[in-house]
């Protein structure tokens, strides 16, 4: 039961070059997020999808695109990769976002270490 | 826009001292979270707080909720060099929206 996987856990790629990082999750969670995380920034919101179908911008939405057919996939693709997106990419799901009823816990995948060179 | 904003950006204890990080919003929040990123690894929920005045331990740990739902902090009492890793804070300005992150707080400790 892996829960959420994301592949590929470490890139190497050139400036120019589409990337495609992909997530998926087992738990038909509705919710699913993209985050970058780089050292002096913390985690910083890229994208995320409240269903199938349904996605929106975050904090740093540019240079990025993201897609939502079905529940449990999430992909994320740097169209024409820049150096200043070297960083660590986590995928997140949660189940619901409404509380008290729920926590609203994001459950993190494992991280895609992506280089630009 | 939400910005959340936490501090110390580090901190350095000796193990069995106490360590507290703050976590400030720029707009009231309806619940926060923090979440643990230990070296090399994803972060991890640790804990909700809902309620405006919330207090919640979870054995070393004691967090709070500020009455005004824009401050929250997290104390460890007796550190650990298990504790060692990123503490998050990340809050929802409404409920149903996407969670933002303070920049965390690094803590490191010596035995």
């Amino acid at each position: 039961d892996a829960g959420i996987t994301q592949s590929p856990r470490y890139k190497i790629t050139e400036t120019g070059r589409q990337v495609t990082l992909m997530c998926h999750q087992t738990w038909s969670h509705s919710y699913m997020f993209w985050y970058r995380q780089d050292l002096g920034h913390g985690l910083r919101l890229i994208y995320y999808s409240a269903a199938a179908d349904i996605t929106d911008k975050g904090e740093v939405p540019d240079g990025y695109v993201v897609s939502r057919s079905k529940t449990e996939n999430f992909p994320l693709t740097l169209e024409s990769a820049t150096r200043s997106q070297t960083s660590v990419y986590f995928c997140a799901s949660t189940d619901r976002l409404i509380i008290p009823a729920n926590t609203g816990e994001l459950f993190f995948g494992e991280g895609s270490r992506l280089t630009v060179l | 826009g939400q910005q959340v904003m936490q501090i110390p950006q580090y901190q350095h204890v000796q193990e069995g001292e106490d360590f507290t990080t703050y976590c400030n919003s720029s707009t009231t929040l309806s619940n926060i979270q923090w979440y643990k990123q230990r070296p090399g690894g994803h972060p991890v929920f640790l804990i909700q707080l809902v309620k405006s005045g919330e207090v919640k331990k979870q054995k070393r740990l004691t967090f709070q909720f500020g009455e005004a739902k824009k401050n929250s902090s997290l104390h460890i009492t007796a550190t650990q060099t298990t504790d060692v890793g990123t503490y998050f804070c990340a809050g929802r300005a409404q409920a149903g929206t996407a969670l933002i992150f303070g920049k965390g707080t690094t803590l490191s400790v010596s035995s």
